[in-house]
């Protein structure tokens, strides 16, 4: 059974990098027709979509974040990472790293989150 | 690109049907089929419940149905249940290169 599972440190100081990385068990990275996601929930607010990357290294990215966001893949270790530069206490929030079907167009599997907290 | 537009709160007692509107533009959910619906009880994963704006996954009870209409998508859960109390939100494909638009999410709450 697939399951994503992020990872990361849960506290930055303004202006760090945010690192994170999820690991994809029970199928793998490269199968065709998903994408890995990342969407984020701020505290007492709603979903917001990050990006999205593809096995083969193609990113789509959420065009009010994409100045500070990278997306990679690592297929021999079936993982994908998120790196958001320059972070503010806006950018905390709990971090969900979902598999997207393209033909469904649709996040069908997810992890229970990943807090992370910007704060000095 | 926007948040799709959905009522922040909804109630219902138990065995009552409810519906939630998601409104996006020509843009979003006017163009596309790519709707899809999740439930979000705090502190857990996000379920999807529907996609396609209509599609049910395995194991999604038929309680959940939806719809599409313009540039508006909503969620119909019939025969309330306690356990339906959660948040729900809605998301749309919205154009090249954009794999999710979410609504601002509706709290349901069952009386």
């Amino acid at each position: 059974q697939l399951q994503v599972q992020g990872s990361g440190p849960g506290l930055l100081m303004p202006s760090e990098t945010l690192s994170l990385t999820c690991t994809v068990s029970g199928a793998s990275i490269s199968s065709r027709n998903y994408y890995w996601g990342w969407i984020r929930q701020p505290p007492g607010k709603g979903l917001q979509w990050i990006g999205a990357i593809y096995y083969s290294g193609s990113t789509y990215y959420n065009p009010s974040l994409k100045s500070r966001v990278t997306l990679s893949v690592d297929t021999s270790k079936n993982q994908f990472s998120l790196k958001l530069t320059s972070v503010t206490a806006a950018d905390t929030a709990v971090y969900y790293c979902p598999r997207y079907i393209g033909s469904d167009g649709a996040f069908d599997v997810w992890d229970q989150g990943t807090m992370v907290t910007v704060s000095s | 690109q926007s948040a799709l537009t959905q009522p922040a709160s909804v109630s219902g007692s138990p065995g009552q049907s409810i519906t939630i509107s998601c409104t996006g533009t020509s843009g979003d959910i006017g163009s596309y089929t790519f709707v899809s619906w999740y439930q979000h009880h705090p502190g857990k994963a996000p379920r999807l419940i529907i996609y396609e704006v209509s599609k049910r996954p395995s194991g999604v009870s038929n309680r959940f149905s939806a719809s599409k209409s313009g540039n508006t998508a909503s969620l119909t859960i019939s025969g309330l249940l306690a356990e339906d109390e959660a948040d729900y939100y809605c998301c749309s494909y919205g154009g090249t290169s954009i794999l999710g638009v979410f609504g601002g999410g509706t709290k349901l709450t069952v009386l």
